[in-house]
């Protein structure tokens, strides 16, 4: 079974640091690029971060970029997303997602259960 | 950036009724464009992915269409367990943007 497991979500302060964990199993992880998504308390999902299966490229939203890394070990297959600088608006739950590509178009299956970050003092 | 928009954001519905979403990007995306499910406390599940390919496994009342920069998602007989919030998203660019969602809540 295709699975992706979030890990190290919890309270951190403004300004803090926090790194979040994705293990992945049941399918060749080394061969895929892996994204990161959150959804605020309430709202929609918005796109965070990807990067490739060989971790040779990276891609941020505007709202994260220089704040967070992304990364990947294929030896472990796991993802991590290193969150600093934490503001308030960076509250959500973080979901991972494998992504499938095909012929240009691009697609996102499965995902992780999710990872609550609270930013809060 | 690529803007999506849907429409409505959300909407009442009975069980086996037809419903249609609308999804609009500020750009031509081609067929570049997903559906996703969303219900309380879960995580995102795909429906639909190039436009109109029906991910496997999930069931044939769903399908969807367009190209350019209109899209929509039909469920052609609403069943119990589709409700729930669904997602528009474009993979035209790297931004990866999603819609604001549409909810569909029992009338």
């Amino acid at each position: 079974e295709v699975q992706l497991v979030e890990s190290g979500g919890g309270l951190v302060q403004p300004g803090g640091s926090l790194r979040l964990s994705c293990v992945a199993s049941g399918f060749t992880f080394s061969s895929y690029t892996m994204h990161w998504v959150r959804q605020a308390p309430g709202k929609g999902l918005e796109y965070v971060s990807a990067i490739s299966s060989n971790g040779g490229s990276t891609y941020y939203a505007n709202s994260v970029k220089g704040r967070f890394t992304i990364s990947r070990d294929n030896s472990k297959n796991t993802l991590y997303l290193q969150m600093g600088s934490l503001r308030a608006e960076d509250m959500a739950v973080y979901y991972c997602a494998r992504g499938e590509a095909v012929a240009g178009t691009n697609w996102f299956d499965p995902w992780g259960q999710g990872t609550l970050v609270t930013v809060s003092s | 950036d690529i803007q999506m928009t849907q429409s409505p954001s959300s909407l009442s519905a009975s069980v086996g009724d037809r419903l249609t979403i609308t999804c609009r990007a500020s750009q031509n995306i081609n067929n570049y464009l997903n559906w996703y499910q969303q219900k309380p406390g879960k995580a995102p599940k795909l429906l639909i992915y190039a436009a109109s390919s029906l991910q496997s496994g999930v069931p044939s009342r769903f399908s969807g269409s367009g190209s350019g920069t209109d899209f929509t998602l039909t469920i052609s007989s609403l069943q119990p367990e589709d409700f729930a919030t669904y997602y528009c998203q474009q993979s035209y660019s790297t931004s990866f943007t999603f819609g604001p969602g549409t909810k569909v809540d029992i009338k």
